[in-house]
C-alpha cells in the first residue's frame, strides 16, 4: 500500500565502505527524486530522473551514483563513504516533470562512523 | 537562485492554539508547496498552492503570488500539529524545488 517506499530505513556503516539505498514507488508517476536532509533539516535536492532519463543532477560528489532501472525505480548507490556523507536520505516522486505535487519515502537515516 | 525564508524559526504554544507560518520567496513561482515533517521524521505533503487558498480540516493556507509570500495556519492546534513545517518553491522554467529552512512547531498539552 505504501506510496513511494525505502528501503533500508536505518544504514550504519564504516568509512571507506560502499552502499546503496533502493526506492520504489507505485503512483504510477514519471519522475522520481532523491533529496538529502543535513544535520540542521535543510533539505536539497540530489538527482531528479523523469522516465529513467536524468535530468537534474546538482552539485554532488562523484562518489554518488544514482540509478533507474524503470520508472518506478530510483536507487542511489554510494563509494568510499565519508562522515560528511551522514544524514537523512529521502526519495520522492511526482507526476510528471515540472509543477507538481511531491511525494515523499520515509527516509533512510545514514550514520557513517 | 529563489530565496525562500520562513517565518518565525521556531514557535511554541499549547493545545487550542491557532498559528500563523509566513514563507517568502524572492521571485515569481509557479509551483508551491507545504509539507510538515512529524517527530518521526516523515514528510507529509499539505497543500500544493501556486496562488489561492486552500482548506484541509484545521490547516489552510494563502498563497499571494504577486507579493511573494505564502501563510499556512493551524487552527486548535493538538500535539500531533508537533514538527518541522516547510515550504517549498519553484519558479517558472525550473525544474526543481527549493526548500526553506523550516519552522519549528512544538504544541504542548
Amino acid at each position: 500500500d505504501t506510496a513511494v517506499s525505502q528501503t533500508p530505513k536505518y544504514l550504519v556503516t564504516q568509512m571507506g565502505n560502499d552502499k546503496s539505498i533502493k526506492c520504489e514507488q507505485n503512483l504510477g508517476h514519471d519522475t522520481m527524486y532523491w533529496y538529502k536532509q543535513d544535520s540542521k533539516k535543510f533539505l536539497k535536492i540530489m538527482f531528479s530522473y523523469n522516465n529513467k532519463e536524468l535530468i537534474i543532477n546538482e552539485t554532488v560528489p562523484n562518489r554518488f551514483s544514482p540509478k533507474s532501472p524503470d520508472k518506478a525505480h530510483l536507487n542511489l548507490h554510494i563509494n568510499s563513504l565519508e562522515l560528511g556523507d551522514s544524514a537523512v536520505y529521502f526519495c520522492a516522486s511526482s507526476l510528471r516533470q515540472g509543477a507538481e505535487k511531491l511525494f515523499f519515502g520515509s527516509g533512510t537515516q545514514l550514520s557513517v562512523l | 537562485g529563489i530565496q525562500v525564508e520562513q517565518s518565525p524559526p521556531d514557535l511554541i504554544l499549547q493545545e487550542g492554539a491557532n498559528s500563523t507560518l509566513r514563507c517568502n520567496f524572492s521571485d515569481s513561482v509557479n509551483n508551491l508547496q507545504w509539507f510538515h515533517q512529524n517527530p518521526w521524521g516523515q514528510l507529509i505533503n499539505l497543500f500544493y498552492i501556486p496562488s489561492g487558498t486552500k482548506q484541509n480540516g484545521r490547516l489552510s493556507a494563502t498563497t499571494v503570488a504577486t507579493e511573494r509570500y505564502s501563510l499556512l495556519y493551524i487552527s486548535s492546534s493538538q500535539t500531533t500539529d508537533s514538527g518541522v513545517y516547510f515550504c517549498a518553491v519553484q519558479i517558472q522554467g525550473a525544474q526543481k524545488l527549493v526548500f526553506g529552512q523550516g519552522t519549528r512547531l512544538t504544541i504542548n498539552p
